[in-house]
């Protein structure tokens, strides 16, 4: 059973425009959600997170909305880079069970010059 | 560069044997999580220890172990190991036991011929 669900294994956008990458997830306990970036050979990159008690978070180009009603969260990227191309993991946590991180399948970001 | 150490980055070894995967967390961080990621499943979440104690466990098989030393270094031992372990292993650090943010190392290549 899969918690945590990225529907859109790839995404190709436009330098300059904006990149939005989607996550669903099932499992209402969750305390926290997160946005990693992956490059080829290297580990998961923390980007952002945010608390299930908000909808919104924003951190410089990025922001990552929360619709609890929906179980669904997404990550806007503005504008976007080619330095942006990478995989993007979303991952939820909950305090309860020691917020180890379940993650999402992974979107590949490739943004265009 | 997150601060988090592994050792060794590439291990190639035979069915049936044992290896020994190395995690120098970031320094003051009190949470060591190991995690694996195969091509058919992803990241996936195999146990997590807190200052020493083990907290909290995933998809970990029997054939795993692992523990967290008192300098807070970590070790994942896999035993008989099979074609099927071929994965990327990684560690992950936070300072707390329940908190949001974890820091990846780079990982551990485990090749199993």
């Amino acid at each position: 059973d899969q918690q945590v669900k990225q529907n859109s294994p790839s995404l190709s956008v436009q330098e300059g425009r904006i990149s939005i990458l989607n996550c669903d997830y099932t499992n209402s306990m969750f305390d926290y959600f997160l946005w990693y970036k992956k490059y080829p050979a290297e580990g998961p990159t923390f980007l952002i997170s945010i608390s299930s008690i908000k909808d919104k978070n924003e951190d410089g180009r990025f922001t990552v909305f929360l619709n609890k009603s929906a179980k669904h969260l997404s990550l806007h990227i503005v504008p976007s880079q080619p330095g942006d191309s990478a995989v993007y993991f979303c991952a939820a946590s909950a305090v309860h069970a020691g917020n180890m991180l379940t993650f999402g399948g992974g979107t590949r970001l490739m943004v265009k010059p | 560069d997150s601060g988090v150490t592994q050792t060794p980055k590439h291990l190639i070894t035979a069915t049936g044997q044992r290896v020994t995967l190395r995690c120098s967390p970031r320094s003051g961080d009190l949470s060591v999580y190991w995690y694996q990621q195969s091509l058919d499943q992803g990241l996936q979440f195999l146990i997590q220890y807190y200052n020493g104690e083990e907290r909290a466990k995933g998809n970990i098989l029997e054939r795993f172990s692992a523990q967290q030393f008192p300098d807070l270094h970590s070790e994942l031992n896999l035993s008989s190991l099979e074609l099927g372990d071929s994965a990327l292993y990684f560690c992950a650090s936070s300072v707390e036991r329940e908190t949001d943010e974890q820091f990846f190392g780079p990982g551990t290549r485990l090749t199993v011929l």
